[in-house]
C-alpha cells in the first residue's frame, strides 16, 4: 500500500532563518507531487506541483522554492523566512492521471 | 481566473442530513472533487464528479451540475465524528489537467 510521509510535524522558525520541509512516498513510482500552504481556517492554496524528478512547477510567487531530487521525494525550501510563510505544510500525491489527491499529514510553521 | 463558492460554515443536528454547496467559477472545466479535514488532520478524498448526476458512497453523496456550475456534498444520518471541514475543489484546464483549485471551506457542526 502506499504511503506519504513529512517531517518535521511541527516547526518554529525565527524571521530570516532558513527552511527545509521533506516528503516522502512509498509503495508507489513516478506520482505526481504537490507542495500546498494552509492559512488557519482557510482553504489550500497549491505552491508547487511536479510531474517528474527534476520538473518543479510553481503556482504562486514567493521566496520558497521546491526540489524534487528523487522520484518518491518532494522538498520545500526557503533561504529566509518571513512572518508570512507561518502555515500548515501539506504534501500530497496522486498517480498520473488519478481523480483522488493523497496527503501526507503536514508540517505546522511558526514564524517568530 | 477561477473562484469556488460554498458557505464558511453549516451547523445540524446529529441524525441529520445536510447539503453543502460549491459553486464554481473556471475554464476548461474536468470535475469537482470533495475533501474533509478534521481539525489538525490532513484532508481526505471523498467523492469526484465528472459527470451530471449524483454519486452516492455509504451515507455520503455527491452532485454535480456541469451546465449550472454547481455541485454539493450530501452526508445522510450524521454523526458526531462528522464534524469536520469540507473543501470543494476544481480540476479544470485552467488549473491543469493533474492540479486542483480548492475552496475555502465549509465548517461542519454537528450537535448532539
Amino acid at each position: 500500500s502506499q504511503t506519504i510521509h513529512q517531517w518535521p510535524a511541527t516547526l518554529v522558525q525565527p524571521v530570516g532563518s532558513p527552511l527545509s520541509l521533506e516528503c516522502t512516498v512509498e509503495g508507489t513510482s513516478n506520482p505526481n507531487l504537490y507542495w500546498y500552504r494552509q492559512a488557519a481556517g482557510r482553504g489550500l492554496q497549491l505552491l508547487f506541483y511536479s510531474v517528474g524528478i527534476g520538473q518543479i512547477s510553481s503556482e504562486v510567487p514567493q521566496n520558497l522554492s521546491a526540489s524534487r531530487p528523487q522520484d518518491r521525494q518532494f522538498i520545500l525550501s526557503s533561504k529566509k523566512l518571513l512572518l508570512s510563510d507561518s502555515g500548515f505544510y501539506l504534501c500530497a500525491w496522486s498517480a498520473t492521471g488519478g481523480d483522488e489527491q493523497f496527503f501526507g499529514p503536514g508540517t505546522r510553521l511558526t514564524v517568530l | 481566473g477561477q473562484s469556488l463558492e460554498q458557505p464558511s460554515e453549516v451547523t445540524a443536528v446529529e441524525g441529520a442530513i445536510v447539503q453543502i454547496n460549491c459553486t464554481y467559477q473556471t475554464s476548461g472545466f474536468y470535475g469537482l472533487s470533495w475533501y474533509q479535514q478534521h481539525d489538525g488532520g490532513a484532508p481526505t478524498f471523498l467523492s469526484y464528479n465528472a459527470l451530471d448526476g449524483l454519486e452516492e458512497t455509504g451515507r455520503f453523496s455527491s452532485f454535480l451540475s456541469r451546465s449550472d456550475s454547481y455541485g454539493y456534498l450530501l452526508l445522510q444520518e450524521l454523526q458526531m465524528k462528522d464534524s469536520a471541514s469540507y473543501f470543494c475543489a476544481v480540476r479544470s484546464h485552467q488549473t491543469g489537467a493533474n492540479n486542483l483549485f480548492f475552496g475555502t471551506g465549509t465548517r461542519l457542526t454537528v450537535i448532539p
